[in-house]
């Protein structure tokens, strides 16, 4: 079963609108990872959060780790065509060497 | 450029073929990992190596097997093809699994089993 769920599975925005992506888990997440796929190609690393409450942005992209670190969203101001691809965000396990993910969200922007 | 690079792109097979999958690294990354992504599945992770001549089974191993000779490569073999296997397998590396630029990943290899 998957333990990070992500909501929407797909996104249709239109271009200059903005947008939340969300990542939740039942569990308390060590590390939380976003990245960013596009259509046919590798994933890109975009941010890691690690202590509750933190926040980080990287140009209009901000993502948020809540205080109990269990939700984290993924937030892009003034949406573009660049912007669009998939996003997925993965998670550490204790005590485990390796990250596992969430089934990831489909963003289209329409110019 | 420094990175991950996976060969080949592409690959049609019949059921019952073998195959094995190459992954090369030139960032001196102790970890590297082997997933596939499947629609509606995410990325599941297959197997893992924490160094060199080490390996250990992730989530989905089972039809899989792979090698960690050298520190900059990471081989998956598939021993005989089956449909289910068709898929887009991508391999990572970094050098901790909680490293905080996250894992560096290839381009993937697109498979089809007919």
């Amino acid at each position: 079963s998957q333990e990070l769920e992500q909501s929407p599975q797909s996104l249709i925005v239109q271009e200059g609108k903005n947008l939340t992506i969300n990542c939740t888990s039942s569990k308390t997440l060590y590390g939380l990872y976003w990245y960013k796929q596009k259509y046919g190609e590798g994933l890109i690393f975009l941010m890691m959060l690690q202590k509750g409450g933190e926040e980080k942005s990287h140009e209009k992209i901000t993502a948020k780790l809540d205080e109990k670190k269990q939700q984290s969203s993924l937030h892009i101001t003034a949406s573009q065509p660049s912007h669009a691809g998939i996003y997925l965000c993965g998670a550490g396990r204790t005590g485990a060497n390796n990250l596992f993910f969430g089934t990831g969200t489909r963003l289209t922007v329409i110019p | 450029n420094a990175g991950v690079t996976q060969t080949p792109k592409f690959r049609v097979l019949k059921t019952g073929q073998s195959m094995t999958l190459l992954c090369a690294q030139d960032m001196n990354h102790e970890y590297m990992y082997w997933y596939r992504q499947d629609p509606g599945m995410g990325l599941r992770l297959i197997h893992y190596s924490v160094g060199e001549g080490t390996t250990a089974k992730g989530e989905v191993p089972d039809g899989y097997n792979v090698s960690r000779l050298k520190k900059q490569n990471f081989l998956l073999g598939l021993e005989s093809a089956a449909p289910s296997q068709t898929s887009v397998y991508f391999c990572a590396s970094s050098y901790s699994p909680e490293a905080n630029y996250g894992y560096t990943f290839g381009s993937g290899t697109r498979l089809t089993v007919v």
